[in-house]
């Protein structure tokens, strides 16, 4: 199975923050690496596909950007309705695997 | 507008079985594949199964967790998925979300509310 390695697990920063998260592939996925979003209690909402497309109606503020093993997810200027999980998922490889996902808190 | 409504979750016994359902509309239900994701309290996503569609010859797919206990079946004329789940263990507690799949390319855009399903004696 392709591992999926996303770093920190969480991190805590102001409004206004540029806030990074790295996911890491245990082998070349290419460009098949989405994000999603989830709100506690809430299913998750996708974001971005194929590393570095945004989905229709995301914010601007968001982007991502990686190939092969190596991917992030940048929040340029991070918003109190960005309190979230973000998981990273590849969809290159059977079965179909997420990252741990980032808690991302507001200091 | 698409919406994807999951139901049918409950308290189960352990070696028990479950039935969900994934009801569908506002699209070409027939151009898609259909997966569930699963999701154990306070932890992270697992991707468990999916259903393609009839051009991809309704092939199922899964994970090897689940794979011989849970079966993933679609009715196209009702625009829905099912998942039926035996010997259910304790470890399969979690809430459970259907997904659609943007075909040839694995990506889940629209999500169910999720239905939680606690395995428990």
């Amino acid at each position: 199975d392709t591992q999926l390695t996303q770093s920190p697990s969480s991190l805590s920063a102001s409004v206004g923050d540029r806030v990074t998260i790295t996911c890491q592939a245990s082998q070349d996925i290419r460009n098949s690496v989405n994000w999603y979003q989830q709100k506690p209690g809430k299913a998750p909402k996708f974001l971005i596909y194929d590393a570095s497309h945004l989905e229709t109606g995301v914010p601007s503020r968001f982007s991502a950007s990686g190939s092969g093993t190596y991917f992030t997810f940048t929040i340029s200027s991070l918003q109190p309705e960005d309190i979230a999980t973000y998981y990273c998922q590849q969809s290159q490889n059977l079965p179909f695997t997420f990252g741990g996902g980032t808690k991302v808190e507001i200091k | 507008e698409v919406e994807v409504v999951d139901s049918g979750g409950g308290l189960v016994q352990p070696g028990g079985s479950l039935r969900l359902s994934c009801a569908t509309s506002g699209f070409i239900f027939t151009e898609h594949d259909i997966d569930w994701v699963r999701q154990p309290p306070g932890k992270g996503l697992e991707w468990i199964g999916r259903t393609r569609n009839e051009a991809n010859t309704y092939t199922t797919e899964y994970a090897a967790s689940v794979k011989g206990r849970f079966t993933i079946s679609r009715d196209d004329s009702k625009k829905s998925v099912y998942l039926e789940m035996t010997s259910l263990e304790i470890e399969d507690t979690a809430v459970y979300y259907c997904v659609r799949d943007l075909t040839g390319e694995s990506y889940f855009d629209f999500w169910g509310q999720g239905t939680l399903v606690i395995v428990s004696s």
